[in-house]
């Protein structure tokens, strides 16, 4: 059984870097064709995707945000993390993690519970 | 890169059929075989129906199904029943990023 769970801070200030985790279980992402990605989603608004990274550490960046994202993994953890710099409002939004896998390509087949993100000072 | 375009919201009896389109342009639905959907409950997230266009995960229901013409993918789901209602976003392969849509809100009358 695949699972993922977001973690990090609930409150962060304008300007701040923000780090996520996401901790999963039920796979390994040193599998060849498996992927971890990050997708927001602001209150009321609609999803966006923001990174993923594959298992062979290929890096994918949304264009409009790649200067402010980073992803990593750390495969012996089972964990993939996501920082973001110069938080602004605007930024305020549930982060998700989700699963790719080469069998259901270039979609995340299961997603994590969430973690809402709040950017004020 | 744009966000697909959605109709912001639909709406169908029970039992009816309702289609969902999503449009977007030749550098991501219209360019790759690789459109996606997801139905969204209030407060939980988001849960793959339909990938490649047209085929459902194991346990998707087959009232659900996907279409693509062009620039716009489709989903038609059929058969509607209470708990459909929900939110449902499309998503497309961009060619080394991926793309949402805007979101269309169903409600079974």
């Amino acid at each position: 059984q695949i699972t993922l769970k977001e973690s990090g801070p609930t409150l962060v200030k304008p300007t701040q870097t923000l780090t996520l985790t996401c901790t999963f279980s039920g796979f390994s992402l040193s599998t060849s064709g498996v992927g971890v990605g990050w997708i927001r989603q602001p209150p009321g608004k609609a999803l966006e995707w923001l990174a993923l990274i594959y298992w062979d550490d290929d890096k994918r960046y949304s264009p409009s945000l790649k200067s402010r994202l980073t992803i990593t993994k750390d495969t012996s953890k089972n964990q993939v993390v996501l920082t973001m710099t110069n938080m602004d409002p605007v930024d305020t939004a549930t982060y998700y993690c989700a699963h790719m896998i080469w069998s259901i390509p270039n979609a995340f087949d299961i997603w994590g519970q969430g973690t809402m993100v709040t950017v004020s000072s | 890169q744009s966000a697909l375009t959605q109709p912001r919201s639909v709406s169908g009896s029970p039992g009816q059929s309702v289609t969902i389109s999503c449009t977007g342009t030749s550098s991501d639905v219209g360019g790759y075989n690789y459109v996606s959907w997801y139905q969204q409950h209030p407060g939980k997230a988001p849960k793959l129906m339909i990938y490649d266009v047209s085929k459902r995960p194991s346990g998707v229901p087959d009232r659900f199904s996907g279409s693509k013409s062009g620039n716009t993918a489709s989903l038609t789901i059929s058969g509607l029943q209470a708990e459909d209602e929900a939110d449902y976003y499309c998503c497309s392969y961009a060619g080394s990023s991926w793309v949402f849509g805007g979101g269309t809100k169903l409600t079974v009358l």
